[in-house]
């Protein structure tokens, strides 16, 4: 069955800082991973995904993710946080079924 | 293009009482959802329309029903409401056919029941 784990619920960084938010995910067919953005009081943005090929992938707003198939990751990056990018972050699998499953999220504070 | 609309935004009810969600797209997408989002959970898929006509069970599917009215509607339905569905509700939908195929999500309906 596939599971997606964020390490950590809460994250802080300085205006300007990178900004890692980390994923793992479990999967028992080749995985298809996506990073979905929330702001609040609205509904979910997809940022980026994974499906085949290059897995260096870039998403919208600057950010982008590494699939990195021996460590079972795929951690969202940014080199330089803005204001705007406070928001909660979710990490999610499709499974054999077409289905997504969700991490349990992360919110990114932004500190001016 | 509105994408995906829900309604009502809000909603407060007591134990007990019923309601429907109701979600429209119109993006002409095969594939319908409905989660459920709690602190620290992340979402949960309650049910989904794979294509219309059909409708299965997701994660946590007790306490619902759903109704893919047509192509474009995708009801959720609390027939007795409980505190413990006390939630968000997002609708979402995709073009179906493809492991890849982006959900697009709606604005959500949030629930007290009391």
């Amino acid at each position: 069955a596939q599971s997606v784990t964020q390490l950590g619920s809460h994250v802080s960084v300085s205006e300007g800082a990178l900004v890692l938010l980390r994923c793992n995910y479990s999967s028992s067919v080749p995985p298809y991973l996506f990073w979905y953005v929330q702001y609040p009081n609205q509904g979910l943005q997809l940022l980026l995904k994974y499906t085949t090929g290059a897995t260096l992938v870039k998403g919208i707003n600057g950010f982008e993710a590494e699939f990195k198939k021996s460590e079972t990751s795929f951690h969202l990056t940014k080199p330089s946080a803005h204001m705007s990018d406070a928001a909660e972050y979710f990490c999610a699998v499709m499974d054999s079924s077409y289905k997504l499953i969700f991490g349990s999220g992360t919110r990114l504070l932004v500190r001016p | 293009n509105a994408g995906v609309t829900q309604t009502p935004k809000f909603q407060v009810l007591k134990t007990g009482q019923s309601m429907t969600l109701q979600c429209a797209q119109d993006m002409n997408h095969n594939s319908m959802y409905w989660y459920r989002q709690d602190p620290g959970m992340g979402l949960r898929l309650i049910y989904y329309s794979a294509s219309e006509g059909t409708t299965d069970k997701g994660e946590v599917p007790n306490g619902y029903n759903v109704s893919r009215l047509n192509k474009r509607e995708f009801s959720l339905r609390l027939e007795s409401a409980a505190p413990s569905q006390t939630s968000v509700y997002f609708c979402a939908s995709s073009d179906g056919g493809g492991r890849y195929n982006e959900q697009f999500f709606g604005p959500g309906t949030r629930l007290t029941v009391l």
